[in-house]
């Protein structure tokens, strides 16, 4: 069994600083994605990105990057620039791919409270 | 089609009472997933459906716990006997294929009086 491990329960930094936060995992599978998950308030979960366990490039998507080292079995999320509107919890999460290309469900951390301060 | 739609957002019930929630996915969306998200926690895997096979079932808290996709399009997740534990937010995820982004409601407020 997968596990995912959040150290972080809270976070508070000012708007438009970097913040990066950190997830790490355990799991004997060699094959597998991970993602960073945002639950604003309103508490519907949002994807923010994705990484696939055999790409060696780090995701990105507008202001959020990833530092992705699978040997160390660790997935941080670095948000630039951060706005108000990136108030939220963030869940790191894994899935394990199967050699017949399925997939179970996500395995989640518990998450940190990321506050922006105007 | 707007998203994973679940009802009802939320539910209040006496103890030793049977409640069923409802999740529709996205259409076209083949995969459906359940979890329980109690506070403070990320959310825990419950169960899944590939169209309207259960492909896993183990992880269900209780033998309380069943769900049901029988046309393959939306599905109910039911909790018999409901106990003060079960008290906790459910959310239902879909998404197209196995490895896709899954998409997910707003979730269903279970609280168990």
């Amino acid at each position: 069994a997968q596990t995912v491990t959040q150290s972080q329960p809270e976070m508070s930094v000012q708007e438009a600083e970097t913040v990066t936060l950190s997830c790490t995992y355990d799991t004997s599978e060699n094959n597998y994605y991970l993602f960073w998950y945002k639950q604003p308030p309103s508490r519907q979960m949002i994807l923010v990105i994705r990484q696939e366990a055999y790409k060696q490039q780090n995701a990105t998507e507008n202001r959020f990057s990833v530092n992705f080292q699978k040997a160390a079995k660790s997935f941080s999320l670095k948000i630039s620039d951060s706005q108000l509107g990136d108030t939220a919890m963030y869940f790191c999460a894994f899935m394990g791919v199967y050699s017949g290309g399925g997939a179970d469900g996500l395995t989640f951390g518990k998450g940190t409270h990321l506050i922006i301060q105007p | 089609d707007t998203g994973v739609s679940q009802n009802p957002r939320h539910k209040i019930t006496k103890r030793g009472q049977n409640v069923t929630f409802r999740c529709d996915p996205i259409s076209e969306h083949n995969r459906l997933y359940w979890y329980r998200q109690t506070l403070g926690q990320g959310p825990e895997f419950l169960t899944y459906f590939q169209n309207e096979a259960q492909l896993e079932k183990s992880r269900l808290l209780s033998d309380r716990f069943s769900a049901e996709r029988p046309k393959g399009s939306f599905s109910t997740l039911e909790i018999q006997r409901t106990e003060q534990g079960d008290s906790a937010m459910y959310l239902c995820a879909s998404s197209l294929r196995p490895n896709t982004e899954a998409f997910f409601g707003q979730g269903t407020r279970l609280t168990v009086v």
